[in-house]
């Protein structure tokens, strides 16, 4: 099945404690890419790829870092996490840069920074 | 920049009422348009896409018409179901570009 496989679902950490969160696709892809989810401001991008070792920054890519070492995985750390950086976050991928295809999205990782 | 505009949430329709949620886009040149929903707990999957003016997209009984001259992409249903009741986001990608940019999410709730 095509799919995009995060890890983990939900996370509780404390200020300050380096984190990873997993992100893996299945479909061959070369654009990937994480968003953050929060109430009232949608989704916004923290960081995409589009191919193996090419990373760019999004619209909030403060306090994350990513690394695309091979095609199928994009893992995003959080190297001193704070309690703002508490959200909703989704990886994506999708075929190519041309984005008529739409994004394949994961099932959501729930962070929590106490 | 681009940017899109939802109408606000939640909705909340009685089934088989007709649905429309209202979306706006600023772009510059010709962007490809979708609507995403995401149910309860879940990601966002595609619902449909729309990737050059008068196209229509629909999947599911909905529907959404690229509307150049009035810069919109209206979502709309003819007869909704509780199976409905989700967050339906707006987006747009840039011709040729490498980011999607999201509404701010509508949140359908459905009753009997």
């Amino acid at each position: 099945e095509a799919q995009v496989t995060q890890n983990p679902r939900y996370l509780i950490t404390v200020t300050g404690k380096k984190l990873t969160v997993t992100c893996s696709q299945n479909m061959n892809h070369e654009y990937m890419s994480w968003y953050r989810q929060d109430p009232g401001l949608g989704l916004r991008q923290i960081y995409y790829s589009m191919n193996v070792e090419v990373t760019d920054k999004g619209d909030v890519p403060e306090g994350y870092k990513v690394s695309r070492k091979e095609k199928r995985n994009f893992p995003l750390i959080l190297e001193s996490p704070s309690p703002n950086q508490t959200s909703l976050y989704f990886c994506a991928s999708s075929f190519g840069t041309d984005h008529r295809y739409g994004y394949t999205f994961g099932s959501g990782t729930r962070l929590t920074v106490v | 920049g681009n940017s899109v505009t939802q109408m606000e949430g939640p909705v909340t329709l009685s089934e088989e009422a007709f649905l429309t949620i209202n979306c706006t886009y600023t772009a510059t040149g010709y962007p490809s348009l979708f609507w995403y929903v995401q149910y309860p707990g879940e990601g966002l999957q595609l619902l449909l896409k729309a990737t050059k003016a008068d196209d229509k997209g629909s999947n599911k009984g909905f529907e959404a018409t690229y509307r150049k001259e009035t810069t919109s992409f209206h979502l709309e249903k003819g007869s909704v179901q509780v199976s409905d009741s989700a967050v339906y986001f707006c987006a747009l990608s840039p011709g040729g570009g490498n980011k999607l940019t999201f509404g701010t999410g509508t949140q359908l709730k459905v009753e009997l």
